[in-house]
């Protein structure tokens, strides 16, 4: 099983600031098969980034993402209010399909 | 429109079964693999199982192996997850989910959660 690591568990920052949120592999993982998710209280999750740097349909160009092998990043330029959730990172890479354990972006 | 809409989710008794399932609508139900993914309260997403458009292929996560036993019905567009011998850690919202069209796939459609609740 492929696991993933997200860091921080908790990022504090202000609306227009950047953030960068870290997934590591505990194998090296395809980047066909490394999305990105991000779920608001009481919602269901939301798919943002696929093939570890293709935005989904309707997503802000303010998201991104990047990474290779076993370390992604998912990056958002300026903090909108609406940002302030949590982001999953998952892959498909393998018949066991994986999350990581969430990354909580608050704000400071 | 697509739209995925899950049912079946209560209480029940350690030890005892539940059949979820998930109506899908707006899309080519039987050309797109559907996984069921789940998320304790207050915890992270946890995958559960995974089935092929035809039906033929399935994966499950170690932790429901044996237990769990994912399904669907083409001809009524829906997709289910038998639960048995359900313990106290199988608590969570079960989302009904889509593999996307996309290489991955990752999941691009998400239904709104059915609450499965094991206690006695």
């Amino acid at each position: 099983e492929i696991v993933l690591t997200q860091s921080p568990g908790t990022l504090s920052l202000s609306p227009g600031e950047r953030a960068t949120l870290s997934c590591r592999a505990s194998q090296s993982v395809t980047s066909t098969y490394l999305a990105w998710y991000q779920q608001k209280p009481g919602q269901s999750p939301r798919l943002l980034i696929y093939g570890a740097s293709s935005r989904a349909t309707g997503i802000p160009d303010r998201f991104s993402g990047s990474g290779s092998g076993t370390d992604f990043t998912l990056t958002i330029s300026r903090l909108e209010p609406e940002d302030f959730a949590v982001y999953y990172c998952q892959q498909s890479g393998s018949s066991l399909y994986t999350f990581g354990q969430g990354t909580k972006l608050e704000i400071k | 429109e697509v739209q995925l809409l899950e049912s079946g989710g209560g209480l029940v008794q350690p030890g005892g079964s539940l059949r979820l399932s998930c109506a899908a609508s707006g899309f080519s139900f039987s050309s797109y693999g559907m996984s069921w993914v789940r998320q304790a309260p207050g915890k992270g997403l946890e995958w559960v199982s995974v089935i092929s458009g035809s039906g033929t292929g399935t994966y499950y996560a170690d932790s429901v192996k044996g237990r769990f036993t994912i399904s669907r019905d083409n001809s009524k567009n829906t997709l289910y997850l038998q639960m048995n011998s359900l313990r106290d850690e199988d608590t969570a919202v079960y989302y009904c989910a889509r593999d996307g069209d996309v290489p991955g796939p990752p999941f691009d459609y998400w239904g709104q959660g059915t609450l499965v609740t094991v206690s006695s």
